[in-house]
């Protein structure tokens, strides 16, 4: 069965700090697709990244940077330099690559950078 | 603006009652899904829908139930058989299931479900 694991239930931190949140998956199959969501106060969950199983180059985009190790199977998140806006919960999720997309989601990480 | 519309953002239910939770979609999607949400955990599928007039269920199911009569519309309704139906729950909809299912989930704003 398929499972993620978001160790790291609260982070706070002050701003422009450097944070990054964890992420652990465990899957049986060899293709499979890794997304990171970022839910505000709102409620909405905005798609942040997408990775599948093949591709384990890391990926920076702007502040924000993403660590894909298939070997830990891990998949962090790493925000530099934070802001007050960073503020959210974060959800990392896990499909398989075959079939209908069900998603699982991590319990979540809600991440407060403090002024 | 493309986007999902879920309504109404607050809803309270009394005991033996149903009700109906309103998601729209105007992204021209084909795949539609129904999560719920408690707080401190991650999201659950309850429901998802591939095409029209076509749906399976999800982790969840039980004491829901939903209906896919128009592309655009996935509306869910939380039964009098479900005893714990307070929680947040989010539509999503995606480009297609079948064959893509790296493509990202679009979601709404979200229903807040309490008991009165």
């Amino acid at each position: 069965a398929q499972k993620v694991t978001q160790a790291q239930t609260e982070i706070s931190v002050v701003e422009k700090e450097d944070v990054t949140l964890d992420c652990v998956y465990e899957t049986r199959d060899t293709t499979y697709y890794l997304f990171w969501y970022k839910q505000p106060p709102s409620g909405e969950l905005v798609f942040l990244i997408r990775r599948n199983s093949f591709d384990e180059q890391n990926e920076i985009s702007g502040r924000y940077s993403w660590n894909f190790q298939k070997s830990t199977s891990s998949f962090n998140f790493t925000i530099t330099a934070s802001q007050v806006v960073d503020s959210a919960v974060y959800f990392c999720a896990l499909s398989e690559g075959q079939g209908a997309q069900k998603l699982v989601f991590g319990q979540g990480t809600r991440l407060t950078i403090n002024p | 603006d493309g986007g999902i519309t879920q309504s109404p953002k607050y809803l309270f239910r009394k005991e033996g009652q149903n009700v109906t939770l309103s998601c729209e979609q105007n992204l021209n999607h084909d795949a539609m899904y129904w999560y719920r949400q408690d707080p401190g955990q991650g999201l659950r599928l309850i429901y998802y829908s591939q095409i029209v007039n076509d749906f399976q269920k999800g982790d969840i199911a039980e004491g829901y139930s939903v209906s896919r009569e128009k592309k655009e519309s996935f509306p869910l309704t939380v039964t009098s058989a479900q005893k714990n139906p307070t929680a947040f729950y989010l539509c999503a909809s995606s480009v297609s299931i079948t064959g893509r299912v790296d493509q990202p989930q679009h979601f709404g704003d979200g229903t807040r479900l309490s008991i009165l």
